[in-house]
């Protein structure tokens, strides 16, 4: 089955500790994106990549970085530069697909990052 | 710039009642598309339409109905016959033309259907 897994689901961490989250997709998708999600709030942009190699920055990278080194992986590093780090964080990629209609995200299953 | 406004933040309705998640957009593009997504407690964003500007035609998917009017930057979501499985938070999100690789994600609304 194609799609796409983000692991660990859960992730604790003590404060002043740089964490890894990882994003695995096997869509051939070129473009990834990650997301933050606050509790009872929309999904924002930290960062995307469009190929290989190249990423661009969201509307709220500080605190974070990304490498995309393959196209299949797109990590996310919570670094301990990021004030408030406890959120839910979902990883997509995009693709065509006919069913769709069109280009379309899909999302992986998240991981909740808890900082203690 | 681009907004999504989904006025809703919760909504409560009895099983087999009719329910409209409205969802209003701001784009200065002529070319754009809408989603809907939906994310259930699990917390994985599911599919459901994807629409572009140029195509006003409302869509029906079983109880699900789609209603976009350009003339209103509205385009709201209909579930007919709610059952308790539709229990979730709904997102609308628009994205710009092919160019664009931003989406902009409505706050969402929290529907909860009761037996």
């Amino acid at each position: 089955d194609g799609g796409i897994t983000q692991s660990p689901k859960y992730l604790f961490r003590k404060e002043g500790q740089n964490v890894t989250l990882s994003c695995e997709q096997n869509l051939n998708h070129d473009a990834m994106y990650w997301y933050r999600q606050d509790p009872g709030q929309g999904l924002r942009l930290i960062y995307y990549s469009q190929i290989v190699n190249d990423f661009q920055k969201g509307d709220i990278a500080e605190g974070y970085s990304v490498s995309r080194e393959k196209k299949e992986s797109f990590p996310l590093t919570v670094t301990s530069a990021q004030k408030n780090p406890t959120a839910f964080y979902l990883c997509a990629s995009m693709g065509w697909t006919s069913q769709r209609g069109g280009d379309t995200q899909y999302f992986g299953p998240g991981t909740r990052l808890t900082v203690l | 710039a681009q907004k999504v406004t989904q006025a809703q933040t919760e909504i409560s309705v009895v099983e087999k009642e009719d329910v409209t998640l409205d969802c209003v957009y701001e784009t200065r593009d002529t070319t754009y598309y809408l989603f809907w997504y939906k994310q259930p407690p699990s917390g994985e964003l599911v599919f459901l339409i994807r629409r572009n500007s140029f195509d006003e035609q409302n869509e029906i998917s079983g109880r699900y109905s789609w209603n976009f009017q350009k003339s209103t930057s509205s385009f709201n979501f209909t579930i007919t016959a709610s059952q308790v499985v539709d229990s979730a938070v709904y997102f609308c999100a628009l994205r710009r033309d092919n160019y664009g690789q931003n989406f902009v994600f409505g706050p969402g609304t929290r529907l909860s259907v009761l037996p």
